[in-house]
């Protein structure tokens, strides 16, 4: 099993409509919880970071956390053609601060 | 936020040559960092941890005398990939973690590296 997991996709969504992108994660020590963007040929730019269960917004973004399944979401609301990307789910565990990532779901918003 | 760069931004070499890819940290210092490699359409997947004033942390798998990794300063990390092969192109990102207490890690721009 892998230590993070995500649907690769494609996920293609209209314009205007809500893309949401899902994660699980198979260790419970798991503490942090991050959502990175990134664009073809460029580095991840971090989009949200969660800590604690419950939802975090900021906004047309919506990142969700459910410690006790294990699971991390991510909401993107009004999406835009913009918004087009492979997004990576990480975790960090323990205090190495070592990212894991998920293998990304490439998301494309159609106009 | 905390700016990361790296140098070159891509670079092509023959086989057999060696590269050695800077890591800077601009305007903060880093006592840690990290180098991922990153193939095409696969994720970012951790070689090293990279330790000021000390040796680095080699992921399994990852051969340290293929890939010497050294932090001489607080801002600075390289990577130096020794005898490159073809299979050695990829997609090499640093990121260093933010201020103490901080979890974001600040990622530089990557390199692109080609050999033929």
């Amino acid at each position: 099993q892998k230590e993070v997991e995500q649907n690769s996709g494609p996920l293609s969504v209209p314009e205007g409509a809500i893309a949401s992108l899902n994660c699980t994660y198979s260790d419970r020590g798991s503490q942090s919880f991050f959502w990175y963007r990134q664009y073809s040929g460029k580095s991840p730019e971090l989009i949200m970071s969660i800590y604690s269960n419950g939802d975090k917004e900021d906004g047309r973004f919506t990142a969700q956390l459910n410690k006790a399944s294990q699971y991390v979401s991510l909401l993107i609301r009004d999406s835009q053609p913009s918004d087009s990307a492979t997004y990576l789910c990480a975790v960090i565990k323990g205090s190495a601060r070592q990212l894991t990532f998920g293998s990304g779901t490439q998301l494309t918003v159609l106009p | 936020g905390a700016v990361v760069s790296q140098h070159p931004s891509w670079v092509i070499c023959k086989s057999g040559t060696s590269v050695k890819i800077e890591c800077r940290s601009l305007d903060f210092q880093a006592t840690t960092m990290f180098w991922y490699r990153q193939f095409p359409k696969q994720s970012l997947m951790l070689m090293a941890t990279s330790n000021e004033g000390s040796k680095a942390t080699y992921e399994q798998g990852v051969e340290k005398d293929k890939f010497l990794i050294n932090h001489a300063s607080l801002t600075l990390s390289t990577l130096t990939v020794t005898s490159a092969h073809p299979e050695d192109s990829s997609f090499y990102i640093c990121s260093a973690p933010g201020l103490a207490g901080e979890e974001t890690q600040y990622f530089g721009p990557g390199t692109r590296l080609l050999v033929l």
